[in-house]
This record gives C-alpha cells, structure tokens and sequence, in this order.
C-alpha cells in the first residue's frame, strides 16, 4: 500500500511570491489533514477535510492561505502572497475516518527569502 | 484547551540500553488517544504506538512500551534494546474523539554506537 504522498518535497520562493503544495493521500482514506510545523516544534493542525468538505479549518490563516480538496481525494494547500515567517514543513496527513490513526507524507520543506 | 508537554528536548542513549521518554497533558476528558510518533531526519513522521484512555492495559508494539498513568495525565516511552535507527524525533500526541491531534514540543534521541 503506498503512503502519503507529497510534492515538492522541498521549494524555495522570493516573499511575496506565490506557492502551491500537493497531497495524494492513502488510497480509501477519507479524512485529510494539513499540519504546519515549525523548526523544533511538533505539528499544528491547518486544515481538516472529511471527503470533499473542510470541516476544520480555524488555524488557517484564511488571509494568504487557502485549500482545496476535489473530488474528495487530491488536496492542494496554497499561499499567496508567502511571507518570511511561512518558512516550515508543510505535513499532509490522512485516515480511514476522523477517529482512525493518521499517517503521514514525507512533507514539503519551504523557505522563504 | 489541551496541552501536552514534553519536558526532555534531548535524550541520549547508548545502543542496546533502554531510554523512557516523559510525556504530561493535559485535559478534563475521561476518553481519548494518545500517541507516539516517531520522526527520523529528513524523513515521514510515522506511529510507533497508541493508547486508548479507556484501557488499563498499557501497549506495547516490540520493543516500545509505554507507561499510561491517567491519574498522573502522565504518557512515557519506553524503548527497550536501543538502535541506531531510532534515533530520531519523538512527539507525544493526544486526541479527543474527532478532535485534533495536539504533539508535544518533542524529544530529539539520540543513539550512541
């Protein structure tokens, strides 16, 4: 069974530029996560989707940063316009359901300059 | 809200030795989840054991045990027969029910040959 997957697995970006981050999740899971973590620090959760259907999303910074989910399986978390302090993995996870074990991808490293 | 609090930032251990790692939440729920993920450098974080609150039984999975102590709100690591690839980030996590999961700061591990 593949894993979470992510791309890129790293990008560098001017300020201000835009940026996009993709995750396929485990095949037949339906609830997808995206967690922010700092350097040093454990996770934090962005954004909760169950299917198509972002059900979480109160730590989304909602003015530069925005997700979708379609057709309830690939998500795209995007940030427009990136600032200095958005440099972080980004951590895409997944689940069976919202009470299910969550796996994780490998991450997308980004630095902004 | 609930917090959790890894008290050791690093740990070191020699191989084949045994090292617990601390963990302490907080929360006013009676049922809920608790975890231990395992991140490596440069690598996916992935689950090395889970606990649920209503079990008195502590789990174990190999060679990781934990100490579940819910009057204490006190959820310790135990690795037994230490490796060189577990070396690595360690996050303690709780979960209750649906909700979030909320890590810990983490505990670098660190194995000497």
């Amino acid at each position: 069974e593949a894993g979470v997957v992510q791309s890129p697995r790293y990008k560098i970006i001017e300020k201000k530029q835009p940026v996009a981050f993709w995750c396929n999740p485990i095949s037949g899971h339906n609830t997808l996560y995206w967690y922010l973590q700092n350097l040093g620090q454990g996770p934090e959760l962005l954004i909760r989707y169950e299917n198509e259907e972002a059900v979480d999303d109160s730590q989304l910074p909602k003015d530069r940063f925005s997700a979708e989910r379609l057709k309830g399986v690939d998500s795209t978390l995007k940030i427009q316009p990136a600032e200095l302090g958005d440099s972080a993995v980004y951590l895409c996870a997944s689940g069976r359901g919202r009470t299910d074990t969550q796996y994780f991808g490998p991450g997308t490293r980004l630095t902004v300059l | 809200a609930q917090t959790v609090t890894q008290s050791q930032p690093e740990m070191s251990v020699q191989e084949a030795e045994t090292v617990t790692l601390s963990c302490t939440y907080d929360t006013s729920e009676s049922d809920y989840y608790l975890f231990w993920y395992k991140q490596p450098p440069s690598r996916q974080m992935i689950l090395v054991i889970r606990q649920e609150a209503y079990k008195q039984q502590n789990a174990t999975e190999n060679r990781f045990s934990v100490n579940f102590q819910k009057a204490a709100k006190s959820f310790s690591l135990k690795i037994s027969d230490s490796q060189l690839g577990d070396a690595a980030m360690y996050f303690c996590a709780y979960r209750q029910g649906a909700q979030k999961l909320v890590f810990g700061q983490g505990t670098r591990l660190t194995i000497n040959p």
